[in-house]
């Protein structure tokens, strides 16, 4: 498979504890984005990577998360400290060009209870 | 914030017919709109693109209008099939701000769109 891979797919965690995402992008993209989705809703934008640098970041972003790419391919998501807020499904998507036309993967659920 | 919105959160149509799904945008300075179909439990999928310097642009079975005047964006699929049943996002980007992304994008609420047999 080629595509965008995430893991886990989905994640069951009680309030307060941490949890760690990870993305593999295609292989010969060099930009990657994280992005969350709630219910209902559109995704909204996270973080972006260009190779290794993250080049930016939402206001979304809190301190309780965080978002590398150490050798510019995969990626994680760390939450810290997670709230019921944070609920949602985290899209990973990777694009060669700088261009809208982005690769998703499937997403990780994640549910605070 | 400005934002981009539908103006119909659902779309029912029989197969063969013709779906038109409409967004509109408020941000007057995006320029650069974006398609994407999201089937149930997967991530979007990039469908069509259109530059604010176009008014219309076509694709396999697909037709994007821009009407920059009233801020409009609509998607056109022609001989709608069961297997186009999905969401559809609408999604902008500024692209004129010097070192943005092109993937940093503002996506609508959605429409589901279900194409009945």
């Amino acid at each position: 498979d080629t595509g965008v891979s995430q893991n886990p797919r989905h994640k069951i965690t009680k309030r307060g504890q941490n949890v760690t995402f990870r993305c593999d992008p295609i292989s010969e993209h060099n930009r990657l984005y994280w992005y969350r989705q709630t219910l209902g809703q559109g995704p909204e934008f996270l973080t972006y990577f260009q190779n290794e640098a993250q080049l930016e970041k939402s206001r979304l972003l809190s301190d309780r998360f965080s978002a590398e790419r150490p050798k510019g391919s995969f990626s994680t998501l760390e939450i810290q400290r997670t709230e019921q807020g944070d609920s949602a499904m985290y899209l990973c998507a990777s694009s060669f060009r700088n261009t809208g036309e982005l690769f998703f993967g499937e997403g990780s659920r994640l549910t605070v209870l | 914030g400005e934002s981009v919105g539908l103006h119909l959160p659902t779309l029912s149509v029989q197969e063969g017919d013709n779906s038109i799904i409409n967004c509109a945008y408020s941000n007057s300075a995006s320029d650069y709109f974006i398609w994407y179909k999201q089937e149930s439990g997967k991530g979007p999928q990039f469908i069509i693109d259109i530059r604010s310097n176009m008014d219309k642009r076509q694709g396999q079975r697909v037709t994007v209008l821009l009407n920059k005047t009233v801020k409009h964006l609509s998607l056109q699929i022609a001989a709608t099939q069961p297997g186009d049943s999905a969401v559809y996002f609408c999604a902008e980007i500024l692209a004129n701000a010097g070192g943005t992304s092109y993937g940093k994008l503002t996506f609508g609420q959605g429409t589901i769109l279900t194409v009945h047999p």
